[in-house]
């Protein structure tokens, strides 16, 4: 049963770099494709993008200059960073394993991060 | 605004059943399949149906989906207290290139 863990801190400084981490446990990254999303507070989902096992990367054009994404298959995990925050990226922030264009699953349970001076 | 539609709300008794409705474009829904979430907040959203009508192993056959056109439905028959969560369709557009989702279905069960 694969399962997936997001880490990081829970509050970034507006200008900063929110940087978090999906541990995979169960499973290898050495497929599908590693997504994250966000979920602003009383809004729907957004789709922040992928790194697949291969490495390439899929960005949303909106997040395109401000995300990194990257895969470190040796630890089974793959990370988030998200440069220049103002408080619009407030947000909870699940990671999932997609298989595209099918599915998400599964998802971690999500981590709220929040933009605030 | 999400780029799918859905309505905020849906209810109904124990027993009863309960439609969930997605509407898209030509773009995303037309085009590609639709993938239903299911969401209770603070935990892990969870795969309901995906290619729009297909259900993995372990999700009750009271859930079902379907597609026509640019809109896609999710069906709950039999409502139990523990459907009672947030769901979400979405589905690749090919304009984007990446994933849209709807703005989530709240579903009370009265």
């Amino acid at each position: 049963q694969v399962q997936l863990r997001e880490s990081g801190p829970g509050l970034v400084k507006p200008s900063e770099t929110l940087s978090l981490t999906c541990a995979v446990f169960g499973g290898s990254t050495n497929s599908y494709y590693w997504t994250w999303i966000r979920q602003p507070p009383g809004k729907g989902l957004e789709w922040i993008g992928y790194v697949k096992f291969t490495g390439s990367v899929s960005l949303h054009p909106s997040l395109k200059s401000r995300v990194t994404i990257s895969l470190d298959t040796s630890k089974n995990q793959f990370s988030l960073k998200l440069s220049s925050v103002t408080a619009a990226d407030t947000a909870v922030y699940f990671c999932a394993r997609g298989l595209y264009p099918v599915w998400f699953d599964p998802w971690g349970q999500g981590i709220l991060v929040t933009v605030s001076s | 605004q999400s780029v799918l539609t859905q309505p905020p709300s849906a209810s109904g008794t124990p027993g009863q059943g309960v439609s969930i409705f997605c509407s898209g474009s030509s773009s995303n829904t037309g085009r590609n399949s639709v993938t239903w979430y299911q969401h209770l907040p603070g935990t892990a959203p969870k795969l309901l149906i995906y290619s729009s009508n297909r259900r993995p192993s372990g999700v009750p056959d009271r859930f079902s989906g379907s597609k026509s056109g640019t809109s896609a439905s999710l069906a709950i028959s039999g409502l139990q207290s523990e459907d009672e969560a947030d769901y979400y369709c979405a589905a690749w557009d090919d304009s984007l290139n990446g994933w849209v989702f709807g703005g989530g279905t709240k579903v009370t069960v009265l």
